[in-house]
């Protein structure tokens, strides 16, 4: 199965800093099928993107993603107080689907 | 608009069988996949398996392969996730989500469920 790493495990930023998340494969995701979660405490995930690169509906366009193969990142431009969570990858390319681990983004 | 309703968590013993269901609306069942992913406490999130659009198959994680069967009613527009076999470690909370394929674009607020003697 494919395993992601995500890096770093937690994030102390301020309300307005860039966010970058790193997610790593260990084999190449194909077709760049990874996608991109939130989860807030108490919520369930949300999803945020799709195909590395495409955002979900109603996703503000501070939120990017962008990567292929093996090495994929998160970018949350301006950070906004609503956006301090954990964000997690998923590739959907090859059964079993797996997750990362999670990036905390906590304010700092 | 879409609503994912989870029920049937709770408390069971290891070795011991429950049922989750997850009532949709705002969409049809049989026009999407749709996958259970689990998270346990504190944790991060585990993919279950997923039932593809059409009901003729499933995908699941090796961890529950044999033990967990998904299934659906679409006279009720409700998905299940018949669970046997439960050991400890499948204490979690147990979404259910509405896939775009593969992806799983909306999400139930999930039910508990606690394996424990």
């Amino acid at each position: 199965e494919i395993v992601l790493t995500q890096s770093p495990g937690t994030l102390s930023l301020s309300p307005g800093e860039r966010a970058t998340l790193s997610c790593r494969a260990t084999e190449s995701v194909t077709k760049n099928y990874l996608a991109w979660y939130q989860q807030k405490p108490g919520q369930a995930p949300r999803l945020l993107i799709y195909g590395a690169s495409s955002r979900a509906i109603g996703i503000p366009d501070r939120f990017s993603g962008s990567g292929s193969g093996t090495d994929f990142t998160l970018t949350i431009s301006r950070l906004e107080p609503e956006d301090f969570a954990v964000y997690y990858c998923q590739q959907t390319a090859h059964s079993p689907l797996t997750f990362g681990g999670g990036t905390r983004v906590e304010m700092k | 608009q879409v609503q994912l309703v989870e029920s049937g968590g709770g408390v069971v013993q290891p070795g011991g069988s429950l049922k989750l269901s997850c009532e949709a609306s705002g969409f049809s069942l049989n026009n999407n996949f749709m996958h259970w992913v689990r998270q346990t406490p504190g944790k991060g999130l585990e993919w279950v398996g997923v039932l593809q659009k059409d009901g003729s198959e499933q995908y699941s994680a090796e961890s529950v392969k044999g033990r967990f069967t998904i299934s659906r009613d679409l006279s009720k527009n409700t998905l299940h996730l018949e669970m046997n076999s439960l050991r400890p470690e499948d204490t979690a909370v147990y979404y259910c989500a509405r896939g775009a394929g593969w992806v799983a674009a909306s999400w139930g607020q999930g039910t508990l469920v606690s394996v424990s003697s």
